[in-house]
């Protein structure tokens, strides 16, 4: 079974930019025709998809986000990667890594980045 | 935009009932593409439901789907301990973004 690893920082300061990376193992990132996305979770605002890419590094992002969100895929690595610029406190959040671009079958286990001076 | 609201916040039953959760949506999901998620404390979500009827790989046939349009329901036949948790509906039928409700914790009595 495919299972998923965020790694990042977990602290940030304000107008920087969030770098997280997603390790996919156990199975391939190429293949099966999967989407792999981001969502992260706010305690006050629940949950919200920030965007997917495909192993070809085609990428659809939530228009709320756009300006600010690169999503990149290294298939030899396999691991895809989220950059979220000019952050503020409210990008604090729990920031998963999922397999799907609708529904999400499979989900890392998630980290928190906590965006402060 | 379609907002997906999830009712009650809380409800609290007993091991053994039968659990009732249901999300109502601002407009019509296209072809009813609904998917079910429940979330341990500290853990990642899980996907319970997808295509508002279709269960995931592994999950238990007490978790059940319905509805359409608007109104779609999950439904939990026979509560076990392991089951009380909080529950998000996520609409996927029209373009991104993609949305979630606000989720509903089941407790126990």
């Amino acid at each position: 079974q495919v299972q998923l690893q965020e790694s990042g920082p977990g602290l940030v300061k304000p107008s920087q930019t969030l770098s997280l990376t997603c390790t996919v193992s156990g199975g391939s990132i190429s293949s099966g025709g999967y989407y792999w996305s981001w969502i992260r979770q706010d305690p006050g605002k629940g949950l919200e998809w920030i965007g997917y890419i495909y192993y070809n590094g085609n990428t659809y992002y939530n228009p709320s986000l756009k300006s600010r969100v690169i999503m990149s895929v290294d298939t030899s690595k396999k691991q895809f990667s989220l950059r979220l610029s000019s952050v503020t406190a409210a990008d604090t959040a729990v920031y998963y890594c999922a397999r799907g671009s609708d529904y999400f079958d499979q989900w890392g286990q998630g980290t928190l980045v906590t965006v402060s001076s | 935009e379609i907002v997906l609201t999830q009712s009650p916040d809380t409800l609290s039953l007993s091991p053994g009932e039968r659990a009732t959760l249901s999300c109502r949506a601002s407009q019509s999901v296209g072809s009813n593409y609904l998917s079910w998620y429940q979330q341990i404390p500290g853990q990642a979500p899980r996907l319970l439901i997808y295509g508002t009827s279709s269960r995931a790989t592994g999950i238990p046939d007490r978790f059940s789907g319905s509805g359409s349009g608007t109104d779609f329901t999950l439904t939990i036949s026979r509560l076990e301990p392991e089951d009380f948790a909080v529950y998000y509906c996520q609409q996927y039928g029209s373009s991104p973004p993609y949305t979630f409700g606000q989720g509903t914790k089941l407790e126990i009595k």
